[in-house]
């Protein structure tokens, strides 16, 4: 059984680009969850995806969006980068309503 | 707003000794409460969680204390190690499968 994977692992972007990170679910889950973590901070709920629909969303802008694929797998797209987005980014899978598991993260930079 | 709040932000133990951080939530929709431990550089790990009916739940060194009518909830370390030294952060849900409300974090130091 694979755990939670995330692509890539550390990633540096210029203000105003988008970036896109990815994330492969742990064999047998079928929800994955999008969290950033500021340095020093606790992870914040972004979206979550199940069956390939959003499953409810957190206190972030349109410009943060996500898709989940038919294996589950999901991407994180974050358009017009500020610097306030740098962060580590967490994904987190899960089956339905048991235990979520995090991946290692992405870490991004934008300068 | 801080839905769950932690503290204290860090502690310092010595090994053999007990480690413990305290939560506290507002939402008594709140129905489950996982601690997570995280190394840097690492995502967060999935240690020990408990479901409000239920006082408190032990897994090995690991024991959390849960209050419903208070609304906290802890994490007790028992003979706290060097390699324990991490960051520890509460959470809470609606659900097991949906969003997490996070605490800020204890960064936990245990000293030889």
């Amino acid at each position: 059984e694979t755990g939670v994977t995330q692509s890539p692992t550390h990633l540096i972007k210029t203000r105003g680009q988008q970036v896109t990170l990815r994330c492969s679910s742990q064999s047998g889950h079928n929800t994955v969850s999008w969290y950033q973590q500021a340095l020093g901070q606790g992870p914040q709920f972004i979206f979550q995806y199940y069956r390939e629909e959003e499953n409810g969303r957190g206190n972030f802008p349109p410009r943060f969006s996500g898709l989940q694929f038919p294996n589950y797998s999901s991407e994180l797209n974050v358009n017009a980068l500020e610097l306030d987005d740098s962060a580590l980014y967490l994904c987190a899978s899960s089956f339905s309503n048991y235990e979520q598991y995090f991946g290692p993260g992405t870490r991004l930079t934008v300068t | 707003q801080q839905q769950v709040k932690q503290s204290p932000q860090s502690l310092i133990v010595q090994k053999g000794g007990i480690s413990i951080i305290n939560c506290a939530y507002e939402n008594t929709a709140f129905d489950y409460f996982p601690w997570y431990q995280q190394f840097p550089g690492k995502g967060p790990a999935l240690l020990i969680a408990i479901r409000p009916d239920v006082s408190e739940k032990k897994e090995g060194r690991f024991t959390i204390s849960f209050n419903k009518s208070a609304k906290q909830f802890s994490l007790h370390i028992m003979d706290s190690q060097p390699g324990d030294s991490a960051t520890y952060f509460c959470a809470a849900s609606v659900n097991t499968g949906n969003q997490f409300y996070f605490g800020t974090g204890t960064s936990l130091t245990v000293i030889p």
